[in-house]
């Protein structure tokens, strides 16, 4: 099993332009998340999902669109980048709920200048 | 709203000597996880305390739940060099809300 991966593993953007980071998982897990880490403000969390067409914000969901087709993947989509967007970003995913261990991807360092 | 408050944000220790973290929440959580994310890596998941009160040991670490279940702790007997990296608390709030709210972290540094 590969996991939980995460794709693209650095990415820089301009301001104003778009992009979707993707997270994929091979374990079956009904739910996924994506959060943000920056210096000194540990994980924020941006939306998860408890399965295949459902999905909620987190603590810190402005500037981010999700949406969950499969079990498998779980893209994370910023519409407009801005610089306040410069942040490492993990994917994680779980069994059933957020009240099970949490399985991390290895996060996409992203730049906007 | 929900929040988890961590401290201290930064421990620097020799090698040998022990190491607490310690996390706190306004209202009481449902269960509490702990994470450690070595520099330049992801966070792994560590524990999951769920009772008032419970206590686990994992070799060198204990981790504790508070009576009230508002906080928790983390204590590391005798640190070694590979014992280094961001340690993180995250707790869940019950009910309705189906999300894990992480703390801020506490980086430890150990010098040999």
């Amino acid at each position: 099993n590969a996991g939980v991966t995460q794709t693209p593993k650095f990415q820089v953007l301009k301001t104003g332009q778009s992009m979707t980071l993707q997270c994929a998982q091979d374990m079956n897990h009904e739910y996924m998340s994506w959060y943000r880490q920056d210096p000194g403000m540990g994980l924020r969390l941006i939306h998860y999902s408890v399965g295949a067409g459902i999905t909620d914000q987190g603590e810190v969901p402005n500037g981010y669109n999700v949406s969950r087709s499969t079990t498998e993947d779980f893209p994370l989509r910023l519409l407009s980048a801005a610089p306040s967007q410069t942040s490492v970003y993990f994917c994680a995913s779980s069994y059933g709920s957020a009240y099970n261990e949490q399985f991390f991807g290895p996060g996409t360092r992203l730049t906007v200048l | 709203g929900q929040q988890v408050m961590q401290i201290p944000q930064y421990q620097h220790v020799q090698e040998g000597e022990d190491f607490t973290t310690y996390c706190n929440s306004s209202t009481t959580l449902s269960n509490i996880q702990w994470y450690k994310q070595r520099p330049g890596g992801h966070p792994v998941f560590l524990i999951q305390l769920v009772k008032s009160g419970e206590v686990k040991k994992q070799k060198r670490l204990t981790f504790q739940f508070g009576e009230a279940k508002k906080n928790s702790s983390l204590h590391i007997t005798a640190t070694q060099t590979t014992d280094v990296g961001t340690y993180f608390c995250a707790g869940n709030y019950g009910g309705a809300t189906n999300k894990l709210i992480f703390g801020t972290g506490t980086l430890l540094a150990v010098q040999p």
